[in-house]
């Protein structure tokens, strides 16, 4: 069935590594993914975004990675802070409305 | 700027009472709203979709109701509650004109007893 996952459900990291948190999607009819980041108790906040015809994006610390050819997404923090402690969330969508369909989450936890 | 409220942000509720949860939009006009629901540790599900005014589409059956009766207002409803509809109830918004980014609010967090 259609699916969104996460490989590992926890990181921990020290205070100034890279992290790497990674996703696999089972619809290769899926063109848009989007990471999330989200605090304790808090909504999710939006960190990057990648259409399925590009396979990497980069924001301000963050790069995103696409492989469609083995359905896989990741996300790259580098010079992680104790800030970027959250759950990631990963996302994708199949179609017009945007009706994301989201994976269970990785917990990263960066020591100081 | 654009803003997303929802309220209340937490709500203790006995079983078999009704709900409200209530979600506006400012700063934009005809976004696209979206209700979620987040169990503990787990992944966001999507409970309703609404494009516009009075369009609401159910994405699971449960037993819950949106309605959306303005533009930028989506409320989140249950006549009785259930001990299963605990949880985090997450309203977000997408401009339709613009990326396929949804903004979420701040969230509602609901315990049913």
């Amino acid at each position: 069935g259609e699916s969104v996952g996460l490989h590992l459900p926890t990181l921990s990291v020290q205070e100034g590594d890279n992290s790497i948190i990674n996703c696999a999607y089972s619809n290769s009819a899926s063109d848009y993914f989007i990471w999330y980041k989200q605090e304790s108790g808090k909504g999710p906040q939006f960190i990057i975004d990648i259409r399925s015809n590009m396979d990497k994006r980069q924001g301000q610390r963050v790069t995103v990675l696409l492989n469609k050819t083995v359905k896989h997404l990741s996300l790259q923090i580098a010079a992680t802070q104790p800030g970027d402690s959250a759950v990631y969330f990963c996302a994708e969508n199949r179609g017009s409305n945007y009706k994301l369909t989201f994976g269970k989450g990785t917990l990263l936890t960066v020591n100081p | 700027s654009q803003t997303i409220h929802q309220w209340p942000a937490t709500l203790v509720q006995p079983v078999g009472s009704p709900l409200s949860l209530e979600c506006t939009v400012e700063g934009t006009s005809n976004p696209n709203l979206y209700w979620y629901r987040q169990a503990a540790g787990r992944g966001l599900q999507l409970l309703f979709y609404s494009v516009g005014i009075g369009q609401i589409s159910s994405e699971v059956p449960q037993n819950l109701s949106a309605s959306r009766p303005q533009d930028r207002q989506f409320i989140l409803s249950s006549k009785k509650l259930l001990l299963s509809d605990s949880g985090f109830y997450l309203c977000a918004w997408r401009d339709p004109q613009n990326s396929g980014e949804l903004f979420f609010g701040e969230g509602s967090r609901l315990t049913v007893l």
